[in-house]
């Protein structure tokens, strides 16, 4: 099956620095690519996802960027706010047109510092 | 967007006794929904796909005799925790999505148990 690898489990930047969230994945068959961010006992939420016919996708200060080749893809968030501060989860699935089986990566504590 | 609603939030059991946690799509059918059990600082591990009118699809190593899941209808799953342990201890999310064409998954709130 899926195995979703995630790193770095903690990361630490200064307000208004970017972040850079890497995860790798074992099955070429997968092609929905969702992150999603945890607040501390609240409930995931999406912040972004991509398709494996997209190499990058942007909504103003997060993208996503991914590469089938070398099976990973990576969040990259611009100008962090202490807000962005959380845990980021990215996730995999491989259920082509619709399905929301994810396999999760073990998720990136960020902290944002002002 | 989408809402799932998941109950109770959190729930404090004695050991031996069973827990039944339901998982509702409050404003779209949901054929499919599934549960996950987070530990503390780690990650959403996916413990089981929950069918609507059949049987659950369980992930390798989950009890199906421990955590029974129902999906009765195609707005409600639930799951019970049966002969609860401490062990069994965690926090547990149910996620849904609206179907072939959005693969979104929509999570519920998640139920803290505690199990003494």
């Amino acid at each position: 099956g899926e195995n979703v690898e995630q790193h770095p489990s903690t990361l630490s930047v200064q307000e208004g620095d970017s972040a850079v969230i890497k995860c790798t994945y074992s099955d070429s068959a997968s092609n929905y690519f969702p992150w999603y961010k945890q607040e501390l006992g609240k409930r995931p939420q999406l912040i972004i996802d991509i398709r494996s016919n997209v190499g990058e996708k942007k909504d103003q200060r997060i993208a996503v960027t991914l590469n089938k080749t070398a099976k990973h893809f990576s969040l990259h968030i611009t100008e962090t706010q202490p807000e962005d501060s959380a845990v980021y989860f990215c996730a995999a699935s491989d259920k082509g047109g619709g399905s929301e089986k994810l396999v999760f990566g073990k998720g990136t504590k960020l902290t944002v510092n002002p | 967007g989408a809402v799932v609603s998941q109950h109770p939030s959190w729930v404090i059991c004695k050991s031996g006794t069973s827990v039944k946690i339901e998982c509702r799509s409050l404003d779209f059918q949901a054929t499919t929904m599934f549960w996950y059990r987070q530990f503390p600082k780690k990650s959403l591990m996916l413990m089981a796909t929950s069918n609507e009118g059949s049987k659950a699809t369980y992930e390798q190593g989950v009890e199906k005799d421990k955590f029974l899941i129902n999906h009765a209808s195609l707005t409600l799953s639930t799951l019970t925790v049966t002969s609860a342990h401490p062990e069994d201890s965690s926090f547990y999310i149910c996620s849904a999505g609206k179907g072939l064409m959005n693969t979104e998954a929509f999570f519920g709130q998640g139920t803290r148990l505690t199990v003494v």
